[in-house]
């Protein structure tokens, strides 16, 4: 099975902060990566898939890169609604296995 | 727009059954699947697996294959989670979720309901 390792676990950062996420699969999975956000609470968003495409309405500020087994999810200029816990996600396979999160926080 | 409901919390003691709901509405062609995800309270997210209303294809992670039962009933667009015998670590949030398929050309979790806690505790 295909394991998927985030870092940081956690994230220590101020507004108008650029904050890079990485991803790294236990084996390629070429470009079948997701980024979701995920607020207390709350069920999951997903903010990028196919490793770098954005879903609709998500803002211009979330970017994702990377492929096979190394990927980024990038916030540039970081807002106050971005605190929250980022999940990489590899899927259209068997499995679908999340990271296991970082949690991006107020500095 | 499509929408998923789940059914209610449940509070259950250890050794007992449960079966939860997640129905979907709105989809735009047959091509969706139903998928179930738990989280433990303060953890992260984990893929339990999932279902192809279509022909009842069925995936499991490897974490839960043989711990539970996910099913379908396609006449309702409703899928379910079952357990046969609940453990207190069962206890967390599940959630449903639903995406496309078309080709062999997944979508990821784009729609997610509004979980299910479920508490197992004597």
């Amino acid at each position: 099975d295909i394991q998927m390792t985030q870092s940081p676990s956690t994230l220590s950062a101020s507004v108008g902060d650029r904050v890079t996420i990485t991803c790294r699969a236990s084996q390629s999975i070429t470009k079948w990566l997701a980024w979701y956000q995920q607020k207390p609470g709350k069920a999951p968003k997903v903010l990028i898939y196919k490793a770098s495409i954005l879903e609709s309405g998500v803002p211009s500020r979330f970017s994702g890169s990377g492929s096979g087994t190394e990927f980024t999810l990038t916030i540039n200029s970081l807002q106050p609604d971005d605190f929250a816990t980022y999940y990489c996600q590899h899927y259209n396979d068997y499995s679908w296995t999340f990271g296991q999160g970082t949690r991006v926080e107020i500095k | 727009e499509v929408q998923l409901v789940q059914s209610g919390a449940e509070v259950k003691k250890p050794g007992e059954s449960l079966k939860i709901s997640c129905k979907g509405s709105g989809y735009t062609s047959d091509t969706y699947w139903f998928g179930w995800v738990r989280q433990v309270a303060g953890k992260g997210l984990e893929w339990m697996g999932i279902i192809y209303p279509g022909d009842s294809d069925t995936r499991y992670g490897p974490s839960f294959q043989g711990q539970v039962t996910i099913s379908v009933d396609k006449s309702i667009d409703t899928a379910y989670l079952q357990w046969d015998s609940l453990k207190a670590s069962d206890t967390a949030m599940y959630y449903c979720a639903s995406f496309y398929c078309t080709g062999g050309v997944c979508s990821p979790l784009d729609y997610w309901g509004h979980g299910t806690l479920v508490t197992v505790s004597s």
